[in-house]
């Protein structure tokens, strides 16, 4: 079981807007860690997709948007496109695991 | 741009130690920087292993901390993990990665190393 939760999939058409829930507790999320978001298409590592909740790194398109509040986070992903099918990792810290590392389990997107 | 490459044995037998080191290009480990382990088991999620920072200082995952030894060589740039008492639950692909000092995002990966435990 991870510690934030994630539901395994999701699915929408090109050019239509999903999103991608994260849900965590006042441990993680709501003690004001940051959320970051990873991309990995199977077979490769995970890539860095959004960091501090709703920033972009270099050269990763607009059309991914992220958000935090409360105990919770969402990955917005607009325009959606068949090179974003992938599996998407929500990450954050715990303070009850004296500040470590914590995931999301993943999700499937799968672009119809 | 920083790069890190996992390096190490890939077929491990039942009981003995896992070793693999990540050598890191294009960076200094010095830097602000944690440097951490995580893996994936095949068709499984992410799970981080333990991190380290250049002066030593380290945090484990609770669940494999009783068995795992994170080291670091500030010499040779590059930073390495020991699982001790492999099983086959244990068989994955090991990533190593660049943490932001502060709480922050894994900005850099390794390709990653696959591992299988097997006799």
């Amino acid at each position: 079981q991870s510690v934030l939760t994630q539901p395994p999939s999701v699915s929408g058409a090109p050019g239509q807007r999903v999103t991608i829930s994260c849900s965590g507790s006042r441990s993680n999320i709501g003690a004001t860690y940051d959320v970051h978001w990873y991309q990995q298409i199977p077979g490769t590592a995970p890539k860095l997709l959004i960091y501090a909740n709703n920033n972009r790194p270099s050269g990763i398109p607009d059309r991914f948007s992220g958000s935090k509040s409360g105990t919770s986070a969402s990955l917005a992903i607009t325009g959606l496109q068949a090179e974003d099918e992938a599996i998407y990792y929500c990450q954050s810290y715990d303070i009850s695991l004296s500040g470590l590392v914590v995931f999301g389990g993943g999700t499937k997107l799968t672009v119809l | 741009q920083v790069q890190l490459q996992e390096s190490g044995p890939r077929l491990v037998e039942p009981s003995e130690t896992l070793s693999l080191t990540c050598a890191v290009s294009g960076s200094s480990i010095t830097t602000r920087f944690y440097w951490g382990w995580v893996r994936q088991p095949p068709g499984k999620g992410l799970e981080w292993i333990a991190s380290i920072y250049h002066d030593g200082s380290a945090y484990h995952n609770p669940s494999l901390k009783s068995r795992v030894t994170i080291s670091i060589d500030t010499s040779k740039n590059q930073f390495s993990l020991r699982l001790a008492s492999v099983t086959a639950t244990d068989s994955a692909v090991f990533y190593c990665a660049r943490i932001g000092w502060n709480y922050e995002a894994l900005d850099s990966w390794g390709q990653g190393a696959l591992v299988t435990v097997s006799s």
